[in-house]
């Protein structure tokens, strides 16, 4: 069955320390890929997008991602978390350029610590 | 920046009475739609609508669900007669289609629990 998965459930990291937060997907061809972040009491917010072209991606707020085709992945990474970056972000994947549902990933809850 | 707003943000309703969700997007999107996250689980497609009618829907979206345009700004989910398995979080968003359909554009939600 075609699935979205992000392994961790919670990362607990320290202002100023890199992240990586990991989302596999499992479909035949190539999706399209999404990351969203949700602050609390605020909406899904588009953080980057990869549709084709450089795997690496670049977003919002500093963070980018990249594609690996060979690993079926779509990891998104900031060098640098803010106290503001705590937040639970969620990766999704469409199957077409027009397709507006999204399959999401079950969220990373990120915490920051000082 | 633009937002979507949803209101209300959270809403307590007994079993089997009947809950409007109400949602203002973006005032130049065409597309809207709404999604759901039930606690501990992932956000679902519930239904997508264009051109003031469903342009599609999911399993979820049965019978007791419904959706409409009532005026040119608010875009509303209605359940008519609410299960203990609807309590979740209602996301409503809009695109416009412009830079790709599913370039979404998310409320903060709409917190259902049924009692």
């Amino acid at each position: 069955a075609q699935s979205v998965t992000q392994p961790d459930i919670h990362i607990t990291v320290s202002e100023g320390a890199s992240l990586e937060l990991r989302c596999n997907y499992s479909y035949g061809a190539t999706p399209y890929l999404f990351w969203y972040v949700q602050s609390p009491g605020q909406g899904l917010q588009l953080l980057l997008k990869y549709f084709s072209g450089d795997t690496l991606v670049q977003g919002i707020k500093g963070f980018e991602a990249e594609f690996k085709r060979s690993q079926s992945s779509f990891n998104l990474r900031k060098p640098s978390v803010h106290w503001s970056d705590a937040a639970e972000y969620f990766c999704a994947v469409a199957l077409r350029s027009n397709d507006y549902k999204l399959s999401f990933g079950a969220g990373t809850t990120v915490t920051v610590r000082a | 920046e633009p937002e979507v707003t949803q209101t209300p943000s959270h809403q307590v309703t007994q079993m089997g009475q009947e809950v409007i969700l109400r949602c203002v997007p973006i005032s130049n999107h065409l597309y809207f739609y709404w999604y759901r996250q039930i606690l501990g689980q992932k956000v679902e497609f519930l239904v997508s609508f264009y051109n003031n009618e469903i342009s599609e829907k999911s399993e979820i979206f049965d019978d007791q669900f419904s959706v409409e345009r009532p005026d040119g700004s608010n875009f509303t989910l209605k359940i008519r007669s609410t299960k203990l398995e609807d309590s979740a979080m209602y996301f409503c968003a809009s695109s416009d289609g412009n830079s790709g359909a599913n370039v979404l554009t998310f409320g903060a939600g709409s917190r259902l629990t049924v009692l």
